[in-house]
């Protein structure tokens, strides 16, 4: 069966340092990978996807970016954290002909 | 462009009450898909069900039922005997079968509290 995993659970960065938010995906192959942002108390909002390694699409402009050094991993990436940053930041795959994403535990990230 | 209306923004029942959260979508494509995730307070997104366009006969699993109405862009969700377990944020999302990548466009959520 399939699995998700991200890490880290939680975060706590100050403004102006590095994020690293990694996730793999175990039990498929060239699987669609999605992370999506969600602020407190509000909808899911895309951030990346990608159909391939080294493919990647984005759908907001912003200090964020994404990368697919694998086929099973997807690592969103910022070199300066706004406060604006802060969320709940979940990682999905999807297979290439179904459309139902599956997700990952998230990471509930705080910029101070 | 596609869209997903949930116009409820909480709920709030009495363990045992039955409950519809509803769903509307906007489309141009005639293939599509329609989909209802869970987000329980631990925060991941659980997959509930996937719909296609062309069946819209109901769907029943336990206590769950969907009502999808294309006549009506409608794909409604009920609880029956609701219970405390059941409270989370549940989410539509659409998705339209052109579209590279697999996108979902989700709906705002709708956060269903059951108190006991």
């Amino acid at each position: 069966s399939q699995t998700i995993h991200q890490w880290p659970a939680t975060l706590v960065q100050p403004v102006g340092s590095p994020l690293s938010l990694e996730c793999t995906v175990e039990g498929t192959s060239n699987p669609n990978l999605y992370w999506y942002r969600q602020a407190a108390g509000r909808g899911l909002q895309l951030l990346f996807y990608s159909v391939g390694i080294g493919q990647i699409s984005s759908e907001v402009p912003q200090n964020l970016s994404a990368s697919r050094p694998q086929d099973r991993q997807f690592i969103l990436s910022s070199k300066k954290l706004l406060l604006s940053d802060s969320g709940f930041y979940l990682c999905a795959w999807s297979a290439r002909r179904r459309d139902e994403q599956y997700f990952g535990p998230g990471t509930r990230l705080t910029v101070t | 462009a596609q869209k997903v209306t949930q116009a409820q923004t909480e709920i709030s029942v009495v363990e045992k009450e039955d409950v519809t959260l509803d769903c509307v979508y906007e489309t141009r494509d005639t293939t599509y898909y329609l989909f209802w995730y869970k987000q329980p307070p631990s925060g991941e997104l659980v997959f509930l069900i996937r719909r296609n366009s062309f069946d819209e006969q109901n769907e029943i699993s336990g206590r769950y039922s969907w009502n999808f109405q294309k006549s009506t862009s409608s794909f409604n969700f009920t609880i029956t005997a609701s219970q405390v377990v059941d409270s989370a944020v549940y989410f539509c999302a659409l998705s339209e079968e052109l579209n590279a990548g697999n996108m979902l466009t989700f709906g705002g959520g709708t956060r269903l509290m059951v108190k006991p």
